[in-house]
C-alpha cells in the first residue's frame, strides 16, 4: 500500500524554527517529486513548495510566501522528505500534508496525501 | 498565478446529480488537459478524485465524472449519497514551468 505520514508537527513560537518528515512507503521514493500543502483553519489548500526527483535535478520551488524561510529536502536512502521551517510566524498556523507528486512531461497530479500534521504558532 | 474559480457551495438531495465548475484562462485549464479534483472529508486528507481531466484512479466511485469545455472544467457526481459530502478543490498545470500549477478555491458540497 502507497502510504505517506507526516511527523514533527506541535506548538511553537513566533521567530522559531520546526522540522517536519514526511515517511513514504509502499513505493520507490526517489522516482517521484515530493509536494508540501498546508491548510489553515477553515481555510482552502495552500501548496508550500516541491522537491523534484533527483532524475530531474532534486532541485525546489517554493510559494511566495515561504520562500527563504522554508526550505525542503529528501533522504531517498531513507524514502523521507523534510519541510524545515524556519522564522515561523502567526500566519503559518495550518495543518501541513506532503504529497507525491506524478510528473509526466510536466506536473499532472498529487495522489496520495499523508494525513496531515497540525504546527500551532503561537507566544 | 490566480487561483481557479469554483463556487463556494453547492448542493443536492441524495440520488440527484450536481456539477462543480473550475473556471481557469486560455494559460491554464483551456491549453491542457491536466486538471485534476481533489475531495476532503472534514478533519482529512485530500484524495484524488479525478486527473486529465476526466481519468478516475482505481478505487474511484464511477458516480464521478470529469469534463472540460474551453477554459472551464467541471466535476458531475451522479446519484449523490451523504457520505459526498465534502469540500472539493480543482487543480490546472499552468504552463509556465514543468512545476507550475494553480489550484482553486475550494466548494463545499452539501447533501440535503
Amino acid at each position: 500500500e502507497v502510504q505517506l505520514v507526516e511527523s514533527g508537527g506541535g506548538l511553537v513560537q513566533p521567530g522559531r524554527s520546526l522540522r517536519l518528515s514526511c515517511t513514504a512507503s509502499g513505493f520507490t521514493f526517489g522516482d517521484y517529486a515530493m509536494s508540501w500543502f498546508r491548510q489553515a483553519p477553515g481555510k482552502g489548500l495552500e501548496w508550500v513548495g516541491f522537491i523534484r526527483s533527483k532524475a530531474y535535478g532534486g532541485t525546489t520551488e517554493y510559494a511566495a510566501s515561504v520562500k527563504g524561510r522554508f526550505t525542503i529536502s529528501r533522504d531517498d536512502s531513507k524514502s523521507i522528505a523534510y519541510l524545515q521551517m524556519n522564522s515561523l510566524k502567526t500566519e503559518d498556523t495550518a495543518v501541513y500534508y506532503c504529497t507525491r507528486v506524478t510528473v509526466g512531461s510536466v506536473i499532472d497530479w498529487f495522489d496520495p496525501w499523508g494525513q496531515g500534521t497540525l504546527v500551532t504558532v503561537s507566544s | 498565478q490566480s487561483a481557479l474559480t469554483q463556487p463556494a457551495s453547492v448542493s443536492g438531495s441524495p440520488g440527484q446529480s450536481i456539477t462543480i465548475s473550475c473556471t481557469g484562462t486560455s494559460s491554464d485549464v483551456g491549453s491542457y488537459n491536466l486538471v485534476s479534483w481533489y475531495q476532503q472529508h472534514p478533519g482529512k486528507a485530500p484524495k484524488l478524485m479525478i486527473y486529465e481531466v476526466s481519468k478516475r484512479p482505481s478505487g474511484v466511485s464511477n458516480r464521478f465524472s470529469g469534463s472540460k469545455s474551453g477554459n472551464t472544467a467541471s466535476l458531475t457526481i451522479s446519484g449523490l449519497q451523504a457520505e459526498d459530502e465534502a469540500d472539493y478543490y480543482c487543480c490546472s498545470y499552468a504552463g509556465s514551468s514543468t512545476f507550475d500549477v494553480v489550484f482553486g478555491g475550494g466548494t463545499k458540497l452539501t447533501v440535503l
